[in-house]
């Protein structure tokens, strides 16, 4: 499958602890972005990036929240000192080079679910 | 700012029925737009997009008509299947210049449940 992948699928943790989840985009998709989505909403847009860079960072994403994407493939959402507001489904996105094909259509993983107790 | 506003649900529909969501957006220069469906348990599937107006986009017997005048790009589907059921989102991104180039606004989004 070559889809987008999100690991953990899902993660119960305790308010104060870290965590860290993983992305892993459709290879050669050089833009990469992040959202979170709470139940029944729509996906909020966290950050992306494009290759390495990341471009543009949400007011959604605290102090708290830190996004890489060292070699510009797969990228990591680490969230720090966890609070119960974090709870959320985290997705992922991936889209391909402008010059392909635009980098409008965004594709998206299965999600993270994370729940905070 | 870039904004979604879709109908609210949820619309609960026999089988074979006609399906229209309803979608608005706010008019920043000239958006793509998308409709994504969300099927329980699974991730976003793009189910279709337009990138201009009076495009039409089609997927799976799904339509939806990029309408300027009306800032509008309503899903509408002739004959639903209990199959259809799912979590249905409208989403803009904008193709102005910039750093905000491809993040993507999403409606609330609208639960639709079809029975047999």
């Amino acid at each position: 499958d070559t889809g987008v992948s999100q690991n953990p699928r899902h993660k119960i943790t305790k308010r104060g602890q870290n965590v860290t989840f993983r992305c892993d985009p459709i290879s050669e998709h050089n833009r990469l972005y992040w959202y979170r989505q709470t139940l029944g909403q729509g996906p909020e847009f966290l950050t992306y990036f494009q290759n390495e860079a990341q471009l543009e960072k949400s007011r959604l994403l605290s102090d708290r929240f830190s996004a890489e994407r060292p070699k510009g493939s797969f990228s990591t959402l680490e969230i720090q000192r966890t609070e119960q507001g974090d709870s959320a489904m985290y997705l992922c996105a991936s889209s391909p080079n402008f010059l392909a094909g635009g980098p409008n259509t965004q594709y998206f993983g299965p999600g993270t679910r994370l729940t905070v107790l | 700012g870039n904004s979604v506003t879709q109908m609210e649900g949820p619309v609960t529909l026999s089988e074979e029925a006609f399906l229209t969501i309803n979608c608005t957006y706010t008019a920043t220069g000239y958006p793509s737009l998308f409709w994504y469906v969300q099927y329980p348990g699974e991730g976003l599937q793009l189910l279709l997009k337009a990138t201009k107006a009076d495009d039409k986009g089609s997927n799976k017997g799904f339509e939806a008509t990029y309408r300027k005048e009306t800032t509008s790009f309503h899903l509408e589907k002739g004959s639903v299947q209990v199959s259809d059921s799912a979590v249905y989102f409208c989403a803009r991104a904008s193709n102005a210049g910039g750093t905000s180039y491809g993040k993507l606004t999403f409606g609330q989004g609208t639960i639709l449940t079809v029975h047999p």
